[in-house]
């Protein structure tokens, strides 16, 4: 059974970078059918999707925070990472990781999520 | 760029059906994928491309698209059903990017 868990600093300060890790159990990260994602959620908001990336394919941004996100992936260890530099207490959420079934060579539905994790940005 | 459409809330009883729309520009010529989010949780997918259920997703939920609007049904609604639900799309003409409505909460009278 495919497993995936969220690890991180709960807060991080104004201006630093979040930093934050998805560990994948039960399925290989490596694996060409499918997309592995970051997506967010303000308090007693909405769900807002930051990024994707194809193990060996594309890797896609928010374009609103393409300037400011990196996602990478650590095969060695089956886990991929965030970093969200220059933060703000707009980034403040629970931060969900998830896999994305690929569809037509781009990320589609997200069939298991991690339980998430928030994020507070404060000094 | 795209933008998704939804109801804020809707209401409903017991055993009557739920109709959850999702509106986009002929986003009829999109995939559909529909999520349910309790509080505290992380989502779960209850629909895919438009119309497809995951397996452990009782029957009572459908998708339709067509033209301007996607629906998610839920018919035969129970108090369990109350949760938020979400859709999401890939919008590939104006950005590279997953897209997410802004949610509907569903609540059981």
């Amino acid at each position: 059974q495919l497993l995936v868990q969220e690890s991180g600093p709960g807060l991080v300060k104004p201006s630093e970078t979040l930093s934050l890790t998805c560990n994948v159990s039960g399925g290989a990260i490596t694996s060409s059918t499918h997309y592995w994602g970051w997506i967010r959620q303000p308090p007693g908001k909405g769900l807002e999707w930051i990024g994707s990336f194809l193990y060996g394919g594309d890797t896609f941004y928010k374009p609103s925070l393409e300037r400011r996100v990196t996602i990478s992936v650590d095969t060695s260890k089956n886990q991929f990472s965030l970093r969200l530099r220059s933060v703000t207490a707009a980034d403040t959420a629970v931060y969900f990781c998830a896999r994305q079934r690929v569809g037509g060579k781009v990320p589609y539905y997200c069939d298991h999520w991690g339980p998430g994790t928030l994020v507070t940005v404060s000094s | 760029s795209y933008v998704l459409t939804q109801p804020p809330s809707v209401s409903v009883a017991p055993g009557e059906t739920a109709r959850i729309t999702c509106g986009g520009d002929n986003i009829g010529s999109k995939s559909v994928h529909w999520y349910q989010q309790k509080p505290g949780q992380a989502p779960i997918l209850v629909i895919y491309y438009d119309t497809d259920r995951p397996s452990g997703i009782p029957e009572r939920y459908s998708g339709s698209n067509s033209g301007n609007t996607a629906t998610l049904t839920i018919s035969g609604v129970e108090a369990g059903d109350e949760a938020d639900y979400y859709c999401q799309v890939w919008d590939g003409i104006s950005d590279n990017q997953v897209l997410f409505g802004g949610g509907t909460k569903v609540t059981v009278l």
